[in-house]
């Protein structure tokens, strides 16, 4: 079955420390995004890319950082810059930017947490 | 200012009863997004809005869309425990010509009881 894996599904971060998320997907899609969910804030955007080696910044991009070498894979890094990256962290992807009739798929997501 | 409003925030509701949430959103629109997340869940899509005046039904929850009101409906006929979930409206918006922009509501939190 197609969908997007991220892992892991819980990551501890040290102070000071950068980690990485993991957002694959099966679905041949080319669009991806990365967003920060935090509790009564909905959802926003961190990152997103619509084709290989190609990617523009959301709306809260400062202190992420992010890759797309493969279609099917958007690591996203949160550094040591980001200074409050408690959250859950969703990674969804799209046939186009354009959602369309599809709208968009979502991973199972991330919940960061600093210790 | 692209914006998305919900409304209730929070809503809770007695099994077998009906309630509506409104999506209002700020700007041109012709495409709407429903969708469900259950606690430390993904989201899931419920309905995918693509004109004015569709009408999409899946079991006990009902979409509709106006888009020259800037307006779109989540009805709930007679609730069930399981429907308890947080439900969230994301609008797909033009602004600055010819851009588009994915807008998020805050999300409806839903306690469905006995």
């Amino acid at each position: 079955d197609g969908g997007i894996t991220q892992s892991p599904k819980y990551l501890f971060r040290k102070e000071g420390q950068n980690v990485t998320l993991s957002c694959e997907q099966n679905l041949n899609h080319d669009a991806m995004y990365w967003y920060r969910q935090d509790p009564g804030q909905g959802l926003r955007l961190i990152y997103y890319s619509q084709i290989v080696n190609d990617f523009q910044k959301g709306d809260i991009a400062e202190g992420y950082s992010v890759s797309r070498e493969k279609k099917e894979s958007f690591p996203l890094t949160v550094t040591s810059a980001q200074k409050n990256p408690t959250a859950f962290y969703l990674c969804a992807s799209s046939i186009g930017l354009r959602m369309g009739r599809y709208g968009y798929t979502f991973g199972s997501g991330t919940r960061l947490t600093v210790v | 200012e692209l914006k998305v409003e919900q409304n209730p925030l929070f809503l809770s509701m007695q099994e077998g009863k009906n309630y509506t949430i409104y999506c209002n959103y700020s700007t041109t629109s012709d495409r709407l997004y429903w969708y469900r997340q259950d606690p430390g869940k993904s989201l899931e899509s419920l309905f995918v809005l693509l004109s004015n005046g569709a009408v999409k039904q899946e079991g006990r929850l009902m979409a509709s869309l106006d888009t020259k009101a800037r307006l779109s409906t989540l009805h709930i006929t007679a609730a069930v425990h399981d429907l308890s979930a947080t439900y969230f409206c994301a609008v797909d918006m033009i602004h600055a010509g010819n851009n588009r922009k994915l807008i998020w509501g805050l999300g409806t939190s839903l306690a469905v009881n006995p």
